[in-house]
C-alpha cells in the first residue's frame, strides 16, 4: 500500500527556473513532512522539513507548501542550478513511530 | 559524511547464496533501519530495531533477516538469493526516542549495492 505517492517522476527545467514537486499522503496520522535529497552514489540526505500546523517553510532558495486539508505538500526550488540536479523524496511520519515512508522519487535534471 | 558507515559497497553474489551487510550508526544513535531502493519501487523500508530491540516492520521477505547488536550496529543477512534481491539497501539512523523527545531525522548511509546473478 503506497501511504505517499509524489509526481513528477523526473522532471527537466532550465537553470534559473523554479522546480515543483508534489506529493499526496493518505494517512492523517502523519505529522512531520521530509524532503530528501539523493545524489548519484549518495544517501538520501534531509532537505527540509515541515510540520502540519504550518501552511509553509522556506530555506534558501527550497520552500515547502503544506496543505492539511488537501493532504498534499510540495517542494519548490527557486532559481534553480545545475547542482540542485538530484534525486527527490518526500516523506511523511507517525506520530506513533519514527520510520519514515517514503514517496517514488522525482529525477529532477536542471539545464545550464 | 554523515556518520552512518555501511558495508560492504559493493557485492556480487549468484543466486541461492547468502550474503550478510553491515551497519555502524552514528555515534549516540539508538535507532537503525533498513530500506531496500530498486529502480521501480523507490525506498521501501524493512526493519526498525532500537536499542537492540526490533521495533517495526515493513515490507521484509521471510528470506531476509536483521539485528541490532550491544554496541549498536546492525546485521541485514539475505539468503536465498534472486535475481529480483539486486539493489541498493540503505542503513540509516536517528536517535529515536529520548524520554518524550522523538527526533524525526534519519541519517543514511551510502548503502551497499547488491547484485544478484
Amino acid at each position: 500500500q503506497q501511504q505517499v505517492k509524489q509526481s513528477p517522476q523526473s522532471l527537466i527545467v532550465q537553470k534559473g527556473g523554479i522546480s515543483i514537486i508534489n506529493c499526496a499522503y493518505e494517512n492523517t496520522a502523519f505529522d512531520y513532512f521530509p524532503w530528501y535529497q539523493q545524489f548519484p552514489g549518495k544517501g538520501p540526505a534531509l532537505l527540509i522539513a515541515i510540520r502540519p500546523d504550518v501552511s509553509e517553510k522556506k530555506e534558501g532558495r527550497f520552500t515547502i507548501s503544506f496543505n492539511k486539508s488537501a493532504k498534499q505538500f510540495s517542494l519548490h526550488i527557486m532559481d534553480s542550478q545545475p547542482g540542485d540536479s538530484a534525486t527527490y523524496f518526500c516523506a511523511a511520519r507517525k506520530t506513533s513511530g519514527s520510520r519514515l515512508t517514503f514517496g517514488e522519487g522525482t529525477q529532477l535534471t536542471v539545464n545550464p | 559524511d554523515s556518520g552512518v558507515t555501511q558495508t560492504p559497497k559493493h557485492l556480487i553474489t549468484a543466486t541461492g547464496q547468502r550474503v550478510t551487510l553491515r551497519c555502524s550508526p552514528r555515534s549516540g544513535d539508538l535507532s537503525v533501519y533498513w530500506y531496500q531502493q530498486s529502480l521501480d519501487q523507490g525506498l521501501q523500508f524493512l526493519i526498525q530495531y532500537y536499542n537492540g530491540e526490533e521495533r517495526a516492520k515493513g515490507n521484509i521477505l521471510e528470506r531476509f533477516s536483521a539485528q541490532q547488536f550491544p554496541d549498536l550496529h546492525s546485521e541485514l543477512n539475505l539468503s536465498s538469493l534472486e535475481l529480483g534481491d539486486s539493489a541498493l539497501y540503505f542503513c540509516a539512523s536517528s536517535l529515536g526516542t529520548s524520554g518524550r523527545r522523538i527526533t524525526g531525522e534519519l541519517f543514511f548511509g551510502e548503502g551497499s549495492r547488491l547484485t544478484v546473478l
